[in-house]
């Protein structure tokens, strides 16, 4: 247990319908990130918030959002779904964010959608 | 944000040991250098993390040259459950997440 969780674990949907993918942080971790990980592919960054604010964007499109609650917990909502949206989606949790360098990730175990 | 090269794949036995290099010539000057592994299907999870010379850990060395530009991954004496997908990341701060992790090297331990 990496002391990230997301859920749900899998959630199957259909085209053009909407979901919310929700991740709760390491304790004491400030920063989220959310990633997209399809078939075969590498892991693609989406978002980044720090302490319930957007620090960075990634190649999210449009149809996607995000937000950091003030528990820090934060949810990724995906809308208009299309079959092309079926993959892993990760979130990712570090202590801060800023110039210290040495900032490393702590991963959940994924959301996997299915969207048929 | 720093492009890194990773050989795409590697294959090896169990009890040897494997380097894999990961090159990053645009490195910046606050960048570290960090390696993730990927089993299917779950999270990548944190192995090491170096910014020069060499840093070892229970599980793996990191080797950087003086000039940083580019970065070997050793683990000794491997075991068929170290088959998985290594990613070597270049940033940190800010930019610690933004980093694509590309496509990575799939290790294939054989028996």
């Amino acid at each position: 247990d990496s002391g990230v969780t997301q859920t749900p674990k899998h959630l199957i949907t259909a085209t053009g319908q909407r979901v919310t993918l929700r991740c709760s942080p390491r304790s004491g971790d400030l920063s989220v990130y959310w990633y997209q990980q399809s078939l075969d592919q590498g892991l693609q960054f989406l978002i980044q918030y720090y302490n319930g604010e957007e620090r960075a964007k990634g190649n999210i499109l449009e149809r996607f959002s995000a937000q950091q609650f003030p528990d820090l917990h934060s949810e990724l909502n995906l809308s208009s779904l299309e079959l092309g949206d079926s993959a892993l989606y990760f979130c990712a949790s570090s202590v801060e964010t800023g110039n210290s360098g040495a900032n490393v990730l702590t991963f959940g175990a994924g959301s996997r959608l299915t969207v048929l | 944000l720093a492009k890194t090269t990773q050989p795409i794949s590697m294959d090896s036995y169990e009890g040897q040991e494997v380097n894999i290099t990961c090159s990053h010539n645009n490195i910046a000057t606050n960048d570290y250098i960090t390696w993730y592994q990927q089993f299917p299907s779950q999270g990548p999870r944190f192995i090491i993390q170096g910014y020069k010379t060499k840093v070892t850990n229970e599980v793996a060395s990191l080797f950087i040259p003086a000039d940083r530009k580019s970065s070997t991954l050793s683990l000794p004496r491997v075991s068929l459950s170290d088959t998985a997908v290594y990613y070597c990341l270049v940033g940190g701060g800010t930019n610690a997440g933004k980093s694509t992790f590309g496509d990575g090297t799939t290790l294939t331990v054989k028996p």
